[in-house]
């Protein structure tokens, strides 16, 4: 049974670009949630996808955006990136109303 | 309102001992606490979790105490084993709101061997 699977591992890009990152829930999860780890700090909540739709959303920018699949898989958009946008991005699969929450290996990305 | 205070940012225990990691919530409506282990570039790992309605849970080597009254929950680790080098995260959520946990700032557990 995969757990959580995320593309690409590693990402770097330039200030002022766009870059997609990919999830793929836990086998039987049907939402996707997506958190930002800055190095040295705890994960922060960015937005939660359920049927396709935004459930819920953190204090970040609209220059963050997603979009969740019939499938499941979800992907996060960053438009325009800052230097600040540099960190791990977590992808957390569940049921809607479960509490546990099953994290994939993040994608690292470098904005330079 | 949503803060969840963690302590200490480090720790460093002997092979064999107990680690002990704290974590303080100001949101009663919190009614959900996991804790998290993270090795470097990989993700968090659910490692056991509580609700209020319980003061303690046991999972093997891992413990859970809660306090209520106090707004407080630690993590306990016996028997603490050089494979058990990480960070820790406590964090904590609610019914409806069950996906957006929020983290405590970790903290960086060494075991000497």
């Amino acid at each position: 049974d995969a757990g959580v699977t995320q593309s690409p591992t590693h990402l770097i890009k330039t200030r002022g670009q766009q870059v997609t990152l990919r999830c793929s829930p836990k086998s039987g999860h049907d939402t996707v949630s997506w958190y930002q780890q800055a190095l040295g700090q705890g994960p922060q909540f960015i937005f939660q996808y359920y049927e396709e739709e935004e459930r819920q959303r953190g204090n970040f920018p609209d220059r963050f955006s997603g979009h969740q699949f019939p499938n499941y898989s979800s992907e996060l958009n960053v438009n325009a990136l800052l230097l600040g946008d540099s960190a791990l991005y977590l992808c957390a699969s569940s049921l809607v109303y479960s509490p546990e929450q099953f994290f994939g290996p993040g994608t690292r990305l470098t904005v330079l | 309102q949503q803060q969840v205070k963690q302590s200490p940012q480090s720790l460093i225990v002997q092979k064999g001992g107990i680690s002990i990691i704290n974590c303080a919530y100001e949101n009663t409506a919190f009614d959900y606490f996991p804790w998290y282990q993270q090795f470097p570039g990989k993700g968090p790992a659910l490692l056991i979790a509580i609700r209020p309605d319980v003061s303690e849970k046991k999972e093997g080597r891992f413990t859970i105490s809660f306090n209520k009254s106090a707004k407080q929950f630690s993590l306990h680790i016996m028997d603490s084993q050089p494979g058990d080098s990480a960070t820790y995260f406590c964090a904590a959520s609610n019914y409806p709101s069950y996906g957006k946990l929020t983290f405590g700032q970790g903290t960086i557990l060494t075991v000497h061997p």
